[in-house]
């Protein structure tokens, strides 16, 4: 079975505070996707990144980076120099390549000017 | 850039009603999916449809529940028979696959449905 974990469900940040949100995943499947996706406050749900199984090289965009450890089954995304404009709720999810996605419950981020 | 588009954004509707969303999907995407998020709750998976087709669903996408594509644009969710906890967001979303082999999944600003 697929499980997504995010095991913070708030973390409160001051401006320009780094902040890491953490995600692990179960599944049996060795071939795999992983994703975060950003609810902000209007509630639509957004794309940031995907990587997948076979690929474990971090990934840096901007101030966003990603932390890919397989012999962790953990996904980690932290936010650089945060902004108040990074609150939300962030998602983590598994796809392995089946019919649906699994998102982890979510972890609501606050960004205190 | 295309867009999954969902209306409507907000609806009320009495216990007992029944209530349509409808969806339009990215027009090249095959696979189109509703899912479920209860207010400060996990985003939850509906049903997912393929060629005029379920190919999935979750264990509440009950009888009260039903999807279709009437028209080749159009992906409805239809919810009979309302009850109190049916108020949710409601999320539209289409699959593409692209050449990586990875489904992202492009969702839909979501239909916001209170049952009163």
């Amino acid at each position: 079975a697929q499980k997504v974990t995010q095991a913070q469900t708030e973390i409160s940040v001051v401006e320009k505070e780094d902040v890491t949100l953490d995600c692990v995943y179960e599944t049996r499947d060795t071939t795999y996707y992983l994703f975060w996706y950003k609810q902000p406050p209007s509630g639509e749900l957004v794309f940031l990144i995907r990587r997948n199984s076979f690929d474990e090289q971090n990934e840096i965009s901007g101030r966003y980076s990603w932390n890919f450890q397989k012999s962790t089954s953990s996904f980690n995304f932290t936010i650089t120099a945060s902004q108040v404009v990074d609150s939300a709720v962030y998602f983590c999810a598994l796809d392995n390549y089946g019919q649906n996605f699994v998102f982890g419950p979510g972890t609501r981020l606050s960004v205190l000017p | 850039e295309p867009e999954v588009t969902q209306t409507p954004s907000h609806q009320v509707t009495q216990m007992g009603q029944e209530v349509i969303l409808r969806c339009v999907p990215i027009s090249n995407h095959l696979y189109f999916y509703w899912y479920r998020q209860i207010l400060g709750q996990k985003v939850e998976f509906l049903v997912s449809f393929y060629n005029n087709e379920i190919s999935e669903k979750s264990e509440i996408f009950d009888d009260q529940f039903s999807v279709e594509r009437p028209d080749g644009s159009n992906f409805t969710l239809k919810i009979r028979s309302t009850k109190l906890e049916d108020s949710a967001m409601y999320f539209c979303a289409s699959r593409e696959t692209d050449s990586s082999g990875a489904n992202v999944l492009t969702f839909g600003a979501g239909s916001r449905l209170t049952v009163l």
